[in-house]
């Protein structure tokens, strides 16, 4: 089982970047995503497809339709610039958790 | 704050073992799945094995396949994932990462992350 992402994503300054992520199982499952900035840990910034934790800031948001989930960041800044990861779980057979393998967001 | 610190990283030899340990504070740890996931340099988030709240219950990826051990000691607040028989693709940053939610899987928060190399 596999979730697909573009590997990259480029937008300038205050332009809306969406990345998406997708997988068979997405209809059935949630997805997960996490924010990684270079030399960091990596940060949950949306969960269940579209709920956003406390202190992500409202630009961050999600949405799924089918077997694709979106990231969309409005207004985008400088300080967005990371990889972003999708994340679900597979459990048609044994548990298995399975990230995407990430998307760099360049902010030009 | 909940935190979580990972340690026990370092350079061990090809075949060799690893003790890998995570303290968690800031909330009950006893009442949280806990997980292992690992980054190679350069490379995405590879999820390794779970653990649920009293340790009855475990997963593990298929490429562990019986090298690694995870377990946990809810009276110290510690989680652990003993590595064995140690190969040079284990190379890896090794996170620590809490499972909010008992009816999904996800993670929040992620420890800093302890780095594993294995080479000769």
């Amino acid at each position: 089982y596999e979730l697909t992402q573009s590997p990259s994503v480029s937008v300038s300054p205050g332009q809306t970047a969406r990345i998406t992520c997708s997988g068979d199982t997405l209809p059935k499952q949630y997805a997960y995503w996490y924010q990684q900035k270079a030399g960091q840990a990596p940060v949950l910034v949306i969960y269940q497809d579209s709920e956003r934790p406390s202190g992500i800031p409202e630009r961050f948001s999600g949405s799924s339709s089918g077997t694709t989930v979106t990231l969309t960041i409005s207004r985008v800044q400088a300080e967005d610039e990371a990889d972003y990861y999708c994340q679900s779980i597979d459990t048609s057979g044994t548990f298995h958790v399975v990230f995407g393998g990430g998307t760099t967001l360049t902010v030009l | 704050e909940v935190e979580l610190v990972e340690s026990g990283g370092g350079l061990v030899q090809p075949g060799g073992s690893l003790r890998l340990s995570c303290a968690a504070s800031g909330f009950t740890f006893s009442n949280f799945w806990m997980h292992w996931v690992r980054q190679a340099p350069g490379k995405g988030l590879v999820w390794v094995a779970r653990i649920n709240s009293d340790g009855s219950r475990i997963n593990y990826a298929d490429f562990v396949k019986g090298r690694f051990t995870i377990s946990r000691d809810n009276a110290k607040n510690t989680l652990s994932l003993q590595m064995s028989s140690l190969r040079a693709e284990d190379t890896a940053v090794y996170y620590c990462a809490r499972d909010p939610d008992t009816t999904s899987t996800w993670f929040d928060p992620w420890g800093q992350g302890t780095l594993v190399t294995v080479s000769s």
